[in-house]
């Protein structure tokens, strides 16, 4: 079946810290990969988003992601985390025979310590 | 560009009671999706539209949940009667192109059925 997994549920880390969240698929093509990050009591923002072509691609708010195909992955990175980045991050994919809908990752929720 | 238009942000219902949620897309967005989140259960895609007509209603939970698009510019979900399982944030979405954009979500309805 057709998926995104993200196997941490939370991540704490430092303000100044670097950040990586994880995100692995399960597409047989080339899959349609976004990540977006919901700041509480918000709605979802798209923070990057990879089809084709160059590998890392580059976000909103200074975050980028890896598409690496050997290993069914698409992490998110930022290299100096701020408080205002503590937020719930989704993983999110689409391909296959249901255009139109996106498979959810369950979310990483991030916390900044000070 | 006003974004996705949900309303209302809060309502409180008391069991029993129908409820209506609205949405309002981005023009020229022929996709409209509705999901619900709980921390029990995280985002659920409850059904998406295409062109005013349904494609997939699989997610809906029961029939006590009916979701209508008269129009290119408006749609509604229904609870009818309404349950305190029902308590959740209902997130409206919108897209022309979700495998090449992704979704815009609006800010999403907060419903407590007490």
């Amino acid at each position: 079946a057709q998926s995104v997994t993200q196997p941490d549920i939370h991540i704490t880390v430092s303000e100044g810290a670097s950040l990586e969240l994880r995100c692995n698929y399960s597409y047989g093509a080339t899959p349609y990969l976004f990540w977006y990050v919901q700041s509480p009591g918000q709605g979802l923002q798209l923070l990057l988003k990879y089809f084709s072509g160059d590998t890392l691609v580059q976000g909103i708010k200074g975050f980028e992601a890896e598409f690496k195909r050997s290993q069914s992955s698409f992490n998110l990175r930022k290299p100096s985390v701020h408080w205002s980045d503590a937020a719930e991050y989704f993983c999110v994919g689409a391909g296959g025979t249901s255009y139109g809908k996106l498979t959810f990752g369950q979310g990483t929720i991030l916390t900044v310590h000070p | 560009d006003a974004g996705v238009i949900q309303s209302p942000r809060h309502e409180v219902t008391e069991m029993g009671q129908e409820v209506t949620l609205r949405c309002k897309p981005i023009s020229g967005h022929d996709y409209l999706f509705w999901y619900r989140q709980t921390m029990m259960r995280g985002l659920e895609l409850l059904i998406y539209f295409n062109n005013n007509v349904p494609i997939d209603d699989s997610g809906m939970p029961e029939d006590r949940f009916s979701a209508k698009m008269p129009n290119a510019s408006f749609s509604t979900l229904k609870i009818q009667p309404s349950e305190p399982r029902d308590s959740a944030v209902y997130f409206c979405a919108s897209s022309s192109n979700p495998h090449n954009d992704g979704y815009t979500f609006g800010s999403g309805t907060r419903l407590t059925v007490v």
